[in-house]
């Protein structure tokens, strides 16, 4: 069954450094998504992309966040200058059509910054 | 904002006991769906309903979706040991993000 992958599964950085991580859809998917848990508390939405555009994102994404699309398969989150508070995991999800449909989760990547 | 209340957060419960789990909200939804969280993974789709009154049965977990599409509810029947984990509702409304409840998690006792 197709799945949503994400690398790295953990990454430990310095504050203030940069972070980059890297998720593949499913292949026939093309709406995608990135969310992160911090411990303990909800899923919280950051970003969706469609069509090598943004399409909507949440206050959490300020100008510290960008997403691309490099190479027509992976889907990558870049976290310009890290900061504590974006200790969390970080879960990439993808839909087939429309962003109101059903989205598949990847496993996630676990970010402590230190 | 939408918000989803999901009660009880906490569950614990032996063995064969059946359970049924909530996700409320004041907010009128398109679909909502339900995941399975392990520690440490991602949410893992279980069932996703869109009709006002629909159930749909997934072996011995029946999900229902409220006749005003406002709330639903998770059932288990004679819970098992892999049934023990976090479970999360999320919903969209309109055009808006996926929004997530916090969650109820489940441990069901051998």
């Amino acid at each position: 069954e197709p799945e949503v992958t994400q690398t790295p599964s953990h990454q430990v950085t310095q504050m203030g450094q940069e972070v980059i991580l890297r998720c593949v859809p499913i292949s026939n998917h093309l709406y995608f998504y990135w969310y992160r848990q911090i411990l303990g508390q909800k899923v919280e939405f950051l970003v969706s992309f469609y069509n090598n555009e943004i399409s909507e994102k949440s206050e959490i994404f300020d100008d510290q966040f960008s997403v691309e699309r490099p190479d027509g398969s992976n889907f990558t989150l870049k976290i310009r200058s890290t900061k504590l508070e974006d200790s969390a995991m970080y879960f990439c999800a993808t839909s087939h059509r429309a962003h109101s449909e059903t989205q598949y989760f990847g496993p996630g990547t676990r970010l402590l910054v230190l | 904002t939408q918000l989803l209340e999901q009660s009880p957060q906490f569950l614990s419960i032996q063995e064969g006991e059946n359970l049924t789990v909530y996700c409320n909200s004041s907010s009128v939804f398109s679909s909502l769906q339900w995941y399975r969280q392990e520690p440490g993974e991602g949410p893992v789709l279980l069932v996703t309903v869109v009709t006002g009154g629909e159930v749909k049965k997934l072996k011995r977990l029946t999900f229902q979706f409220g006749d005003a599409r406002k709330d639903s509810s998770l059932h288990i029947t004679a819970a098992q040991p892999g049934d023990t984990g976090l479970y999360l509702c999320a919903a969209y409304s309109g055009n808006t993000p996926l929004v997530f409840g916090k969650g109820t998690r489940l441990s069901v006792i051998a």
